[in-house]
């Protein structure tokens, strides 16, 4: 089953406290994204990838990091984490460079600091 | 910087009547514009795109029109049901970047 794959679900954690959420996709998507969602803000992308070893800022990158060594796996690291990183984060892949197609998003990562 | 404004009050529809959302943006018209269906809890789901250059696109009970005019999506779901009860999120996509970005999106209740 095509799928995108996020974890952990939920966590709670404290701040400062380094913390990765995974994202793996099995659909050899080259573009993947991560965004956060906050009541009354929507979907905000943090970062993105075209492809293996290439990753941009996207809109709120403040905070957090991400890698891409390969195609499936698109990590998000929270190296300190603070309360105002408390949201629900999705990972996000689609199968073409300009990412003019649909976007698969997995079911989410609710992540409270506390 | 580009404001994407869905309607920000909950709708509340009778089953069986046609559902009408908003999506208005500002400044730049994108290349493609897409609407997706989120349920409580979990990751949006793709419905639909249209480009630019397309009036109107449609899905069994979906419709979709893009008026680049006056910068504005509207999304129909005709004889509606109970089970479209969600939150309709419209995403803007422009080729020169590399990303969307989403409105804040517009929760939609069908009662029997």
């Amino acid at each position: 089953e095509a799928q995108v794959t996020q974890n952990p679900r939920y966590l709670i954690t404290v701040t400062g406290k380094k913390l990765t959420v995974t994202c793996s996709q099995n659909m050899n998507h080259e573009y993947m994204s991560w965004y956060r969602q906050d009541p009354g803000l929507g979907l905000r992308q943090i970062y993105y990838s075209m492809n293996v070893e290439v990753t941009d800022k996207g809109d709120v990158p403040e905070g957090y990091k991400v890698s891409r060594k390969e195609k499936r796996n698109f990590p998000l690291i929270l190296e300190s984490p603070s309360p105002n990183q408390t949201s629900l984060y999705f990972c996000a892949s689609n199968l073409r460079r300009a990412n003019t197609g649909e976007l698969f998003f997995g079911e989410g990562s609710r992540l409270t600091v506390l | 910087s580009q404001k994407i404004e869905q309607n920000s009050e909950a709708l509340n529809i009778q089953e069986g009547k046609t559902a009408t959302l908003t999506c208005n943006y500002t400044n730049y018209s994108p290349a493609y514009l897409q609407w997706y269906r989120q349920d409580p809890g979990r990751g949006p789901v793709f419905l639909l795109l249209i480009r630019e250059n397309e009036k109107e696109k449609r899905k069994e009970r979906l419709k979709v029109t893009f008026d680049t005019t006056l910068k504005q999506s509207l999304f129909h779901i005709t004889a509606s049901q109970p089970a479209d009860s969600a939150t309709y999120l419209c995403a803007l996509g422009y080729s020169s970047a590399s990303k969307i970005i989403f409105g804040s999106g517009t929760r939609l209740s069908i009662r029997p």
